[in-house]
């Protein structure tokens, strides 16, 4: 159950785009398609942001989108805004019943 | 209002045991089955462990053995028992509801645990 590889930062204008990227292995991203994605403000609650790779529940903006390629799944987020400011980590399913996260990712909206 | 909340986090010695709970409401709690992650101080979020609506368990490696998940449907409330507690317990420790066996759509807001002597 290592965890999935995630950059510690990116970073982007308002109005830009970033993609970050989750790679993990066949045991998890790439053996299913349960990739979901949390963006967190610290000392808050987690927050749903994209399930099953690219599904976004309701109440997420459009900007944000979820994709996957093999053993590697990616978050977009277009227009980037200031309140997007925020740590995201990707999360996969792993089997019998156990999930793995990514290490984080710090956005920063410069 | 779907909702979810943590308590019973706090400064214990190492060794020592503590019992967390998730208050659930605004949803039919005994439908759904539940997981318990963790966050380290400037670490990321780990699972820890999942609970089915029949309450089948499941364990992280790094904790089998010292935790204790529980549900109890009448109060709605989920339960993370956790014994022979070491500096690396140290966390943050939410509940999440879980959908379709593959993600967590509500989230608590955490309870603390800090394991030092």
């Amino acid at each position: 159950q290592s965890a999935l590889t995630q950059p510690r930062s990116v970073s982007g204008s308002p109005g830009q785009s970033v993609t970050i990227s989750c790679t993990g292995t066949s045991s998890d991203v790439g053996g299913y398609d349960y990739v979901s994605w949390y963006q967190h403000h610290p000392g808050k609650a987690p927050k749903l942001m994209i399930s099953d790779v690219s599904k976004r529940p309701s109440g997420v903006p459009d900007r944000f989108s979820g994709s996957k390629s093999g053993n590697t799944a990616s978050l977009t987020i277009s227009g980037l805004q200031t309140e997007d400011e925020a740590d995201y980590y990707c999360c996969s399913y792993a089997g019998r019943y156990t999930w793995v996260f990514g290490g984080g990712t710090k956005l920063t909206v410069l | 209002e779907v909702q979810l909340v943590e308590s019973g986090g706090g400064l214990v010695q190492p060794g020592g045991s503590l019992r967390l709970s998730c208050a659930a409401s605004g949803f039919t709690f005994s439908s759904y089955s539940m997981n318990w992650v963790r966050q380290a101080p400037g670490k990321g979020l780990e699972w820890v462990s999942f609970i089915t609506t029949s309450s089948s368990i499941y364990y992280a490696d790094s904790v089998k053995g010292r935790l204790t998940i529980s549900r109890d449907n009448a109060k709605n409330s989920l339960y993370l028992q956790i014994i022979s507690l070491r500096a690396e317990d140290t966390a943050v420790y939410y509940c999440a509801r879980v959908r379709g066996s593959n993600y967590m759509d509500v989230w608590g807001k955490g309870t603390t645990v800090t394991v030092s002597s």
